[in-house]
C-alpha cells in the first residue's frame, strides 16, 4: 500500500541550526502539507503546499520556515536558524484531492532542539 | 475566536461497550468533517468524512454523525474492543487546510 515516508526519523540540533526534514508524499497525490505536534498537544496545521506553490500557511509559519518540492518525489521543510521551542513531531501529509479530504500522514520526523 | 473542543479527559470504558466520542467548533464553517485515529509516537490515520450535507455516516463499527446547526459531530465505536484503545482527532475542512481538534483519549478495558 502507497505510503508517506519522511526523514530522519529523530534530528538533534542545537539552537540557531538549520534544519531540512524530507518527505516523500505518495506518488499520485498533489497536495502537500507540513503539521506540527508539541508533546502532549494538538496536531497543528503549518502549511499546505499546490501546484507549486504555498497555497495556504499559518502564523506558526514564519520567515524562519520554508517549503520546497526540488524534485518530483520529494517535499521538504527547512527551518533556518532553530529555537528551542521548535522541539516536536512533524508531520508531512498528501492528499489527492483537497475537496475529498482524506490525508496520508507519515510517521514524523521528531526535532529536538538543544 | 475559531475553536474546535474535544473532551480533553480520557474515556474508559469496558470492552463491548459503545464509546461515544463529541467534537464541538465555533466560529467555523466546515464543507466537511473528518475523524482520525492517533497511535502514541504516530501518524495521523484517516477513519471517515462525513460532508456538511450528512448527517450520519457508517463503516463497519463506527458511526460518525454531524449536526451543522449544534456545531457537533458524535463519533461511535460499537462494540468497542482493547485495540479500539487510541487517540481520537476530529478535523473541519476550512479553506486549504485541515485543522484539527485536540483529540479524546480513548481506553477500553478488557
Amino acid at each position: 500500500e502507497p505510503e508517506v515516508t519522511q526523514t530522519p526519523s529523530h534530528q538533534v540540533t542545537q539552537m540557531g541550526q538549520e534544519v531540512i526534514l524530507r518527505c516523500v508524499p505518495i506518488s499520485n497525490h498533489l497536495y502537500f502539507y507540513w503539521y506540527r505536534q508539541i508533546l502532549g498537544q494538538k496536531v497543528e496545521f503549518l502549511v499546505s503546499f499546490y501546484n507549486n506553490e504555498i497555497s495556504e500557511k499559518s502564523e506558526i509559519f514564519d520567515d524562519q520556515f520554508s517549503v520546497e518540492r526540488p524534485d518530483g518525489s520529494n517535499f521538504t521543510l527547512k527551518i533556518r536558524s532553530t529555537k528551542l521551542e521548535d522541539s516536536a513531531m512533524y508531520f508531512c501529509a498528501s492528499s489527492v484531492d483537497f475537496t475529498n479530504g482524506e490525508l496520508f500522514f507519515g510517521e514524523g520526523s521528531r526535532l529536538t532542539v538543544l | 475566536s475559531q475553536k474546535i473542543e474535544q473532551n480533553s479527559e480520557a474515556l474508559n470504558i469496558q470492552e463491548g461497550k459503545t464509546a461515544t466520542l463529541t467534537c464541538n467548533y465555533t466560529n467555523y464553517s466546515p464543507a466537511y468533517l473528518q475523524w482520525y485515529r492517533q497511535d502514541p509516537g504516530r501518524g495521523p490515520v484517516f477513519l471517515l468524512l462525513i460532508r456538511e450535507n450528512e448527517k450520519e455516516k457508517r463503516k463497519e463499527r463506527l458511526k460518525v454523525t454531524f449536526d451543522t446547526t449544534l456545531k457537533q459531530s458524535l463519533f461511535h465505536i460499537t462494540a468497542s474492543q482493547p485495540a479500539d484503545s487510541a487517540t481520537y482527532l476530529c478535523a473541519l475542512g476550512a479553506a486549504d487546510k485541515l485543522i484539527f481538534g485536540t483529540g479524546t483519549r480513548l481506553q477500553v478495558f478488557p
